[in-house]
């Protein structure tokens, strides 16, 4: 399948910091890449649509200037925590989606995620 | 309100038999169907999917069955590994949103 990368893997920083994560998709163009986010033993939470070259689209409750988005190029979104706190402390997973144009099949890929702790 | 459910938190089976992951979901406008395989501190990997045009879709020792009357999808494994120990997650969407709804998640261990 489809790599997409995110960086850091870990991070861990002070409260009142603002931390950047990178997506990218390693082999293939995405024009629409998403951020997750997951607690312990539950699902996956859409967090924000991210569309290259546009506002990234966020789902009802998550703060747009708190989770900051910006797709600058067909293969690379970020998030950027500002202000961290405790309670943002989270594993962070982005996709990118991956459509064929000539099946019409799509699929997200998924990176590794990033494991943030704030302190 | 949960639109993608997995009622079951968890399952074991034991190696070489047939693992059976199941799915419900109560939105009709749903026509597109995904399984994902996570391993902890690990981004979900994509296993297989399934159109609302079929009713079947096999992919190895992977099968994924969807029944539209009863908004139903299930994941057989078989023959059951070891390394399928994992949690596995059920995914719908509607096309044209891109945005996937996942269900909470069945926890697989494979008993050697």
């Amino acid at each position: 399948g489809a790599v997409v990368s995110q960086h850091p893997s870990w991070v861990i920083c002070k409260s009142g910091t603002s931390v950047k994560i990178e997506c990218r998709s390693l082999d293939f163009q995405a024009t629409t890449m998403f951020w997750y986010r997951q607690f312990p033993k539950q699902s996956l939470m859409l967090m924000a649509t991210s569309n290259e070259g546009s506002k990234a689209t966020y789902e009802q409750g998550v703060e747009k200037d708190k989770f900051l988005i910006n797709h600058a190029s067909l293969t690379l979104s970020t998030l950027t925590v500002t202000s961290a706190h405790p309670e943002d402390s989270s594993f962070y997973i982005c996709s990118a989606r991956d459509w064929k144009v000539r099946t019409g099949q799509e699929t997200q890929y998924f990176g590794p995620g990033t494991r943030l702790l704030v302190l | 309100d949960q639109q993608v459910k997995q009622n079951s938190p968890s399952l074991s089976v034991q190696e070489g038999r047939i693992s059976i992951l199941n799915c419900d979901y109560t939105n009709s406008m749903f026509d597109y169907f995904l399984w994902y395989k996570k391993y902890p501190a690990e981004g979900p990997t994509f296993l297989i999917s399934i159109s609302s045009i079929k009713d079947k879709n096999e992919d190895g020792r992977f099968t994924v069955f969807l029944n539209k009357s009863a908004k139903h999808l299930s994941l057989h494994i078989v023959p059951s590994q070891p390394g399928d120990s994992a949690v596995y997650f059920c995914a719908a969407v509607t096309s044209g949103t891109y945005k996937y709804i996942f269900g909470t998640g069945t926890r697989l261990k494979v008993l050697a």
